[in-house]
C-alpha cells in the first residue's frame, strides 16, 4: 500500500534557523509527492509538489523540497524559518491521477523568536 | 474562484442527532473527497467521488456515515444517530483527475457531539 512516513510529529527551530521536515515514502512505481501546509483552524494549503519533472521542487514561502529516490525521500526545507512558518505540515502521496491523496501524520513545526 | 465551500464551520449537536456536513466544490473539478481530522489518527480518507460517482468508501468507520453526490457542485456527508466519538474536524476537497493534480481543501467543519 501507498504510504508516507513523517519523522518527528513535532520540530522546534529558532527564527531564522534552517527547517528541515522529513518524508520518507513507500512505493514500487513513480510516485507524486506534495507538501501541505495548515494554519490553525484553516484547511491545508498546497506547498509544493514533485510530479517528475525536476527534482528540486520549489514551492511558495519560501520553501522547497528534492525528490531523492535512492533514499525515497522527499524532505521540505527552508533556509531561514520565519515566525509565520508555524504551523502543521503534511506531506502527501499518490501514484495516478484517480487515487486519492494519502497523507502522512503531520509535523507540528514551532519557530522561537 | 471561491474554492471549496464547506457549510457550517462548526457544529455542535447532542449525541443522537443526525448530523449534516455539507461542500461545495471548486467548480470543473471532478473528484470529491472527504476526509476526518483527528488528533490521534490524523487525516483519513472517509469517501471520495469522481464523476459524481462514489469509488470508494472503505474509509467511512460505520454504517452510520453516508456520503451523497447528487450533482457536480454539492455533496453531503452524513452521520446518523451521532455519537461523541465523531467529534472531529471533516475537511472536503476537490481536484482534477489527472496524473499529479493537486487537491484543493475547504476549511473543514469542526463537530462535536456531546
Amino acid at each position: 500500500a501507498q504510504s508516507v512516513t513523517q519523522l518527528g510529529s513535532h520540530v522546534s527551530v529558532s527564527e531564522g534557523a534552517l527547517v528541515l521536515l522529513r518524508c520518507n515514502y513507500s512505493s514500487s512505481v513513480p510516485p507524486y509527492l506534495f507538501w501541505y501546509v495548515q494554519y490553525p483552524n484553516q484547511g491545508l494549503q498546497l506547498l509544493l509538489k514533485y510530479t517528475s519533472a525536476a527534482t528540486l521542487v520549489k514551492g511558495i514561502n519560501g520553501f522547497e523540497a528534492e525528490f531523492k529516490k535512492s533514499e525515497t525521500s522527499f524532505h521540505l526545507t527552508k533556509p531561514s524559518a520565519h515566525m509565520s512558518d508555524a504551523a502543521e505540515y503534511f506531506c502527501a502521496v499518490s501514484y495516478s491521477g484517480n487515487t486519492p491523496l494519502v497523507f502522512g501524520k503531520g509535523t507540528r513545526l514551532s519557530v522561537i523568536a | 474562484d471561491a474554492g471549496v465551500i464547506q457549510s457550517p464551520r462548526h457544529e455542535v449537536t447532542e449525541m443522537g442527532q443526525e448530523v449534516t456536513l455539507r461542500c461545495k466544490p471548486i467548480s470543473g473539478h471532478n473528484s470529491l473527497f472527504w476526509y476526518r481530522q483527528t488528533m490521534m489518527r490524523g487525516l483519513e480518507l472517509l469517501i471520495y467521488f469522481n464523476n459524481n460517482v462514489p469509488i470508494d468508501d472503505s474509509g467511512m468507520p460505520e454504517d452510520r456515515f453516508s456520503a451523497k453526490m447528487p450533482n457536480a457542485s454539492f455533496s453531503t456527508l452524513k452521520i446518523q444517530p451521532s455519537e461523541p466519538r465523531d467529534s472531529a474536524v471533516y475537511f472536503c476537497a476537490s481536484s482534477l483527475t489527472g496524473r499529479g493534480t493537486e487537491a484543493f481543501f475547504g476549511q473543514g467543519t469542526r463537530l462535536t457531539v456531546v
